[in-house]
């Protein structure tokens, strides 16, 4: 059974204070790892997919990383725009989604 | 503008109802989902449709029923036999093939 465990559970930064969210897996036969935004209320967002251990992706103050264990979201000098809970998934061998519980990340100004 | 809509944004239901929950997309994808999240839980899959007139149960499809008539929309009926309805439900759609799911705003439904 895939599972995916997020850590930490919340975080909570001061602008400006760099920092990384981590997303640990195991799965059968790894076809993507997804990494999500998410508002109070609202749908997730779809920042980034990875597919293979070494792989980086980075959009504005978000960097993704993945090795065959884990996945990190780090996210550089954020802003309290960027206050949201993120969420990771894994996609495996059957095509499904599994998702973590998220982290709520809050940016204080 | 493509996108996923799901209607309405708060449905209330009462206990012994069914009720319907709408989603509709004009991105052209060959397969939708259904999920179900929870304080505190991972987003939690209940139907998904590759095709037309095609569906698959999820991990938690007891108490809901799905239809596929349209490649556009994807219903999902939570009926009476659902003990436990009240959360916040998402659709989600795919190209055939593809691995990125993009969800729409969601429903946020409560038994009164």
């Amino acid at each position: 059974e895939d599972q995916v465990t997020q850590s930490p559970e919340a975080l909570r930064l001061q602008e400006g204070e760099s920092s990384s969210l981590n997303c640990s897996y195991t799965v059968s036969g790894l076809r993507g790892l997804f990494w999500y935004r998410q508002d109070p209320g609202k749908g997730p967002e779809f920042l980034f997919t990875l597919y293979s251990a070494g792989e980086e992706k980075e959009k504005e103050r978000l960097k993704a990383t993945l090795t065959k264990k884990e996945s990190f979201l780090h996210i550089t000098a954020p802003k309290p725009e960027d206050s949201a809970t993120y969420l990771c998934a894994v996609q495996g061998s059957n095509y499904k989604l599994t998702f973590g519980k998220g982290t709520l990340l809050t940016v204080n100004p | 503008d493509g996108g996923i809509t799901q209607s309405p944004k708060y449905l209330f239901r009462k206990e012994g109802q069914n009720v319907t929950l709408s989603c509709e997309q004009n991105l052209n994808h060959d397969a939708m989902y259904w999920y179900r999240q929870d304080p505190g839980q991972g987003l939690r899959l209940i139907y998904y449709s590759q095709i037309v007139n095609d569906f698959q149960k999820g991990d938690i499809a007891e108490g809901y029923s799905v239809s596929r008539e349209k490649k556009e929309s994807f219903p999902l009926t939570v009926t009476s036999a659902q003990k436990n309805p009240t959360a916040f439900y998402l659709c989600a759609s795919t190209l055939a093939g593809g691995s990125e799911q993009f969800f729409g705003p969601g429903t946020r439904l409560t038994v009164l």
